[in-house]
């Protein structure tokens, strides 16, 4: 079955440093992958979509990169700040259509 | 633009007992997906509507149903409730469904005492 791995473990980092998330998944060819961030008791915020005939995306200070033959994503936020402490959530249709899975998440603690 | 509105935020339900979930997307916007967020599972599927029709279902048992109204408004049910159905309920609303980004509600907070 279609399987979406994030590190659960919590990511802490200094500020000012570039913080990478990464994103791995199985059985599974999606046309695109998405990150949203996720405040406690909030919805989910988009932040950035990436199709499979992309390597890489960069918005601000967030880039993403796809590798369809690792089956990887990495999220990156350089220059961190406090501000982007939250939990990452990436993102991807199902083969069958009409339904978007979600990875598990991973916290990022950014300390000042 | 509103955004996409839940209700109620919050909700103390007893067991046994059942309960109604309310979604008003973004104006436009016809695809309505419902989600169940808890701290263990992550954010889980439970259905997706659009223009009132069911397209896809998660893994959830026959307790947990939805609707989907002419004005794109959805509702999910949830009958006979039980302790672990405490959890965030989370509605997303998007133009299509799949190949564009979700934009998601605060949710509602139910908990199952």
């Amino acid at each position: 079955s279609q399987k979406i791995e994030q590190n659960s473990e919590a990511l802490n980092i200094q500020e000012g440093k570039t913080a990478t998330l990464t994103c791995n998944y199985t059985n599974y060819s999606p046309a695109y992958l998405q990150w949203y961030r996720q405040d406690p008791g909030r919805g989910p915020v988009f932040l950035l979509l990436i199709r499979e005939n992309e390597k890489e995306k960069r918005k601000e200070r967030l880039k993403v990169t796809f590798d369809t033959t690792l089956k990887q994503s990495l999220f990156h936020i350089t220059a961190s700040q406090p501000a982007d402490s939250a939990t990452y959530l990436c993102a991807l249709p199902n083969t069958g259509g009409f339904k978007t899975i979600f990875g598990a998440g991973t916290r990022l603690f950014v300390k000042a | 633009k509103a955004g996409v509105t839940q209700t109620p935020r919050y909700l103390i339900k007893t067991r046994g007992q059942q309960v109604t979930l309310s979604c008003s997307p973004i104006s436009g916007h016809r695809s309505v997906s419902w989600y169940q967020q808890t701290p263990g599972q992550g954010l889980q599927f439970l259905f997706e509507y659009f223009s009132e029709t069911q397209r896809n279902k998660g893994n959830f048992p026959g307790r947990f149903s939805g609707r989907q109204f002419s004005n794109s408004r959805s509702e999910m049910n949830v009958s006979t409730l039980e302790l672990g159905d405490s959890a965030l309920y989370l509605c997303a609303s998007s133009t299509e469904g799949v190949n564009t980004e979700a934009f998601f509600g605060q949710g509602t907070r139910l908990t199952v005492v």
